[in-house]
């Protein structure tokens, strides 16, 4: 079953510390991706990685990191500089960069 | 600049009717447009694209959507709606010359038993 997965689904985090959410595709994807969702607001890109080792900011990357180690994972690190957390995380992969676009189920993070 | 737009946050319709849900767009070139649903709590799904071709585009789950160049609008439809399309669309917009996906803020969908 070809997809991406997340997790964890829910994720509550104290003030001040770093959390990690888990994003994995086997698609075979040469792209992948990381967007905020507020509501009201749409979808928000934080990065973009189009090849391993490779990734690029998004519109809102300021107290986020990623990495791309694995054409398979992309995972995207909450630090503490991130001044206002609480939000649902959705990743997405596609073949190329920018076209069509398969999402995982999201992560809601909660901070406490 | 791209940007796009989806001026209603909100569309009822009353099952079986048509529905259509707006959106309309700037690029500076031409663009690829394409559209997303999500159900609550979930990630979006692919509904369709527009790269370049016949002017109205066929997806998933009798979605279709037409694209207006002069009108620079490429609004959703659908001749019969049910209440299980009821869930928030998103419209989304890449310029062909950049390497950006840009996404409106959503409509939310209330089909009417």
């Amino acid at each position: 079953d070809g997809g991406i997965t997340q997790s964890p689904k829910y994720l509550f985090r104290k003030e001040g510390q770093n959390v990690t959410l888990s994003c994995e595709q086997n698609l075979n994807h040469d792209a992948m991706y990381w967007y905020r969702q507020d509501p009201g607001q749409g979808l928000r890109l934080i990065y973009y990685s189009q090849i391993v080792n490779d990734f690029q900011k998004g519109d809102i990357a300021e107290g986020y990191s990623v990495s791309r180690e694995k054409k398979e994972s992309f995972p995207l690190t909450v630090t503490s500089a991130q001044k206002n957390p609480t939000a649902f995380y959705l990743c997405a992969s596609s073949q190329a960069v920018f076209h069509e676009q398969f999402f995982g189920p999201g992560t809601r993070l909660t901070v406490l | 600049a791209q940007s796009v737009a989806q001026p209603e946050d909100q569309v009822n319709v009353a099952e079986g009717n048509p529905l259509t849900v707006k959106c309309t767009y700037s690029v500076s070139g031409n663009p690829y447009l394409f559209w997303y649903v999500q159900y609550p709590n979930r990630g979006l799904q692919f509904l369709l694209k527009y790269i370049t071709g016949d002017n109205l585009v066929k997806g998933s789950y009798g979605f279709e959507a037409e694209f207006n160049k002069s009108q620079t609008s490429f609004h959703l439809k659908k001749p019969s709606a049910l209440v299980s399309d009821s869930a928030l669309y998103f419209c989304a917009v890449r310029d062909k010359g950049d390497d950006k996906i840009i996404f409106g803020k959503g409509t939310r969908l209330h089909i009417l038993p």
